[in-house]
């Protein structure tokens, strides 16, 4: 089955600074990768997703770029604020909605 | 956008007692929904999909037995937690995807804070 790796557990960043979030899938079957940002106790927000036959996607300060030969996609975050801090994750889908989801990745942003 | 409720946001039960929880699409219908489990600063697991009129299919690993799962009507699944115990104190998420989303994108509940005492 599908396994998601994601790195760092952890990152921190002063306020202003980009943040960079990667992950890595297995299934070269996967065709959409959302990633989520999710504050405690609630549950998961999507903040962007990216589909199989796009390589990179734009909204405002957060970007995904995906390679499908290496199998890794990216979260860039621009211009990153103290309200940016939580837990992201990224996930793979492979069968119409089974998302298999990466560990983790805690960043704080520091003012 | 598409709304996905969960009923309840928590719960507490004693060791040994069976709590259900609630998953249901209010303004879209869902002929599948999911439901994963999220232990405290991890990542939140898959757990089964919900088929709405047959069997749900339950992840490798997870008791189906243990966590029953009906898909009663296009807007409601309930998961079961038979026989709980304190390793089972847990964060329980369903999600549901929207036709209008084409199907990719995934819609989540508020979830449910299981504690089993």
């Amino acid at each position: 089955g599908e396994n998601v790796e994601q790195h760092p557990s952890t990152l921190s960043v002063q306020e202003g600074d980009s943040a960079v979030i990667k992950c890595t899938y297995s299934d070269s079957a996967s065709n959409y990768f959302p990633w989520y940002k999710q504050e405690l106790g609630k549950r998961p927000q999507l903040i962007i997703d990216i589909r199989s036959n796009v390589g990179e996607k734009k909204d405002q300060r957060i970007a995904v770029t995906l390679n499908k030969t290496a199998k890794h996609f990216s979260l860039h975050i621009t211009e990153t604020q103290p309200e940016d801090s939580a837990v992201y994750f990224c996930a793979a889908d492979n069968q119409g909605g089974k998302l298999i989801f990466g560990q983790g990745t805690e960043l704080s942003v520091k003012p | 956008g598409a709304v996905v409720s969960q009923h309840p946001s928590w719960v507490i039960c004693k060791s040994g007692t069976s709590v259900k929880i609630e998953c249901r699409s209010l303004d879209f219908q869902a002929t599948t929904m999911f439901w994963y489990r999220q232990f405290p600063k991890q990542s939140l697991m898959l757990m089964a999909t919900s088929n709405e009129g047959s069997k749900a299919t339950y992840e490798q690993g997870v008791e189906k037995d243990k966590f029953l799962i009906n898909h009663a009507s296009l807007t409601l699944s309930t998961l079961t937690v038979t026989s709980a115990h304190p390793e089972d104190s847990s964060f329980y998420i369903c999600s549901a995807p929207s036709p209008t989303s084409g199907y990719n994108e995934q819609f989540f509940g508020p979830g449910t804070r299981l504690t089993v005492l």
